[in-house]
């Protein structure tokens, strides 16, 4: 049975940086074909994609945050976390972790889905 | 980035309806589109991966097709668990992965 939660502070002030951990369990980041991605949705808005990491510690980031983001994993603690740098009342989100697994094309390259995620943890950005 | 539209963004409709849900891509993603369904204050749950795979666990009234640059969401004779939030999601280009706006469907 494949679970993730996610963890991390409710409030952060404006221009601080924000750490999110996603602690799972039922599946291995060792294992090859998996990943952990990141998914956030501000109050009332849609879910947009932050950043994700594969088992072989392949890093992939939304473009426009790439500047602010950084994933790592620690597969002996079955954890991976997220860092947020410079942190602005529109990060005010609902932040998942989701497991990832991908088809992959004939050219090898990976086209992920997130197939079970965590209950999200919700950041408010606020002075 | 390639846009994801959907349509429409809110729908009404009966228990034993048959829905429709439309996503459109601004560019071609051949068939690398997922399906989720969100309840109010919980996470999604995919439902259909690669435009056409029904998740495991996922009822069968619920069936995803298109290539290209259109996709549909049909959900056949609604159950009163059916209604919620659906969003569609291309895998196709990680610059970046992009959701649609979502289409609620709500109860007539």
């Amino acid at each position: 049975q494949i679970t993730l939660k996610e963890s991390g502070p409710t409030l952060v002030k404006p221009t601080q940086t924000l750490t999110l951990t996603c602690t799972f369990s039922g599946f291995s980041l060792s294992t090859s074909g998996v990943g952990v991605g990141w998914i956030r949705q501000p109050p009332g808005k849609a879910l947009e994609w932050l950043a994700l990491i594969y088992w072989d510690d392949d890093q992939r980031y939304r473009p426009s945050l790439k500047s602010r983001l950084t994933i790592t994993k620690d597969t002996s603690k079955n954890q991976v976390v997220l860092t947020m740098t410079n942190m602005d009342p529109v990060d005010t989100a609902t932040y998942y972790c989701a497991h990832t697994v991908y088809l992959v094309t004939t050219y090898g390259y990976r086209r992920p889905y997130f197939d079970y995620w965590g209950q999200g943890s919700l950041v408010t950005v606020s002075s | 980035d390639i846009q994801m539209t959907q349509s429409p963004s809110s729908l009404s409709a009966s228990v034993g309806d048959r829905v429709t849900i439309t996503c459109r891509a601004s560019q071609s993603i051949s068939s690398y589109l997922n399906w989720y369904q969100q309840k109010a204050g919980k996470a999604p749950k995919l439902l259909i991966f690669a435009a056409s795979s029904l998740q495991s666990g996922v009822p069968s009234r619920f069936r995803g097709s298109g290539s290209g640059t259109d996709f549909t969401l049909t959900i056949s004779r609604l159950q009163p668990e059916d209604f919620a939030t659906y969003y569609c999601q291309q895998s196709y280009s990680s610059s970046p992965y992009t959701f649609g706006q979502g289409t609620k469907l709500e109860i007539k």
